[in-house]
């Protein structure tokens, strides 16, 4: 079964430019997670989709970052434009909803570099 | 004052000893505690998943929660050069973890 695979794996970009990071959560998970992890900081959590809703976006840096997962499948995280500030890593993590434990799968995160 | 606090460490061990990591929190409404591992590159991988107070043991880890205290610790005993990576404890808080800043762990053969 293949995990929670992000894409790409690194992304170097100029200020102001736009990027969009892409995530294709474990076959079947309808939970979908976006955290981010900039430099000297712990990993925080950024927003949560159940199926294509989101549930929490209350860890939305600003109205810079746009989530979607239109159909409830694959989601992508859209910088718009960039900043300096928005360097790090970006994880995305699923979850089997119909599981009564609320364990999360990681990918291996997409490294923003914003120059 | 950050939710949760962890010292990153770099934690420097020669193969074989027992290692000892530790997160303290202050929120009580975490109910849920959780070790996760990252190797250089890679995701974070979870170890442990934990509720109650007391110990957990799987295999050469073993986790331990103190909820009156707000602190939990990671064992791995025996350990290997392949178990050097980051430890990162993390807490549920509804939906969404919230992590330590996590430990690096370096074992020496």
């Amino acid at each position: 079964e293949a995990g929670v695979t992000q894409f790409p794996s690194h992304s170097v970009i100029e200020k102001g430019q736009t990027v969009t990071l892409r995530c294709d959560p474990i076959s079947g998970h309808d939970n979908l997670y976006w955290y981010r992890r900039v430099m000297g900081k712990e990993i925080k959590f950024l927003l949560h989709f159940v199926k294509e809703s989101k549930q929490d976006e209350s860890g939305m840096p600003n109205n810079r970052f746009l989530a979607e997962r239109t159909g409830g499948t694959y989601s992508t995280l859209k910088v718009q434009p960039a900043e300096l500030e928005d360097s790090g890593v970006y994880f995305c993590a699923s979850r089997d909803g119909r599981t009564a434990k609320n364990i999360q799968y990681f990918g291996a995160g997409t490294r923003l570099s914003v120059l | 004052q950050k939710e949760v606090e962890q010292d990153p460490g770099p934690l420097s061990v020669p193969e074989g000893a027992i290692v000892s990591l530790n997160c303290t929190y202050s929120n009580s409404a975490f109910q849920y505690f959780m070790w996760y591992r990252q190797y250089s590159r890679k995701g974070p991988e979870l170890l442990m998943y934990t509720y109650s107070s007391g110990n957990k043991e799987d295999g050469r880890f073993t986790a331990q929660v103190d909820k009156s205290s707000k602190y939990i610790s990671l064992f791995i005993r025996d350990s290997q050069p392949s178990d050097s990576a980051t430890y990162l404890c993390a807490m549920l808080y509804g939906n969404k973890l919230v992590f330590g800043a996590g430990t690096i762990l370096r074992v020496k053969s």
